[in-house]
């Protein structure tokens, strides 16, 4: 069984251009959740995707947006890129139960993006 | 704010040794989850435990959980070089709908 895809695993990106990042989640999973590893940190909440609805967003700026597909695969957008946005990307997934997060995640290898 | 804090942020030990390493949190979890991360790549799952349990165990892990003290450890025993890597834990709250995870442990087995 295909665990979770990301592609592609390195970008590189002027600041203020847009960076688009994907992921495909394991068969069966409907949940999409992204996260952002600077460099030396913990992971920081981005955005949880569920049922292609927008479920829950971190506290990150409007210009990092996304959308989940009928296919369940998710799509993260960087809008004009700062330097502070290079950072490992990371995509999981799950299957959705009334609550959520009763299930462990299955993550992919990452975007890791740098901004130059 | 971080939900989970880990302790120590980093540990050194030789191979055949044990690991502990500890997650605190600040409010009320449905569970909480460790994760094994190697040199800045995608995480891997180790084990959950929910709120209602208070030991699990997994091969040579073995996770507690103090819910009064809001915290957990996680234990591997007989450490092995492969162990060598980067440990989280993570919350999952009943109205949050996220996982939080914390700053982490590097763990470095020396052979």
């Amino acid at each position: 069984e295909a665990g979770v895809t990301q592609s592609p695993t390195h970008l590189i990106k002027t600041r203020g251009q847009q960076a688009t990042l994907r992921c495909s989640p394991i068969s069966g999973h409907t949940s999409v959740y992204w996260y952002q590893q600077a460099l030396g940190l913990g992971l920081q909440f981005l955005l949880w995707y569920d049922e292609g609805e927008e479920r829950n967003r971190g506290n990150f700026p409007p210009r990092f947006s996304g959308r989940q597909f009928p296919n369940y695969s998710s799509e993260l957008n960087v809008n004009a890129l700062e330097l502070e946005d290079s950072a490992l990307y990371l995509c999981a997934s799950s299957f959705t139960t009334a609550n959520i997060v009763n299930t462990e995640a299955f993550f992919g290898q990452g975007t890791r993006l740098t901004v130059v | 704010s971080q939900q989970g804090e880990e302790d120590p942020q980093a540990l050194s030990i030789q191979e055949g040794e044990n690991a502990t390493m500890n997650c605190s949190y600040k409010t009320s979890i449905n569970n909480l989850q460790w994760y094994r991360q190697n040199s800045g790549r995608g995480l891997v799952h180790l084990i959950l435990i929910r709120s209602n349990e208070r030991e699990k165990h997994s091969g040579r892990l073995r996770v507690t959980l103090d819910t009064s003290k809001k915290s957990s450890s996680l234990l591997i025993t007989a450490s092995r070089a492969a162990d060598t890597a980067s440990y989280f834990c993570a919350t999952a709250t009943p109205r949050a709908q996220k996982l939080v995870f914390g700053q982490g442990t590097r763990l470095t087995i020396n052979p």
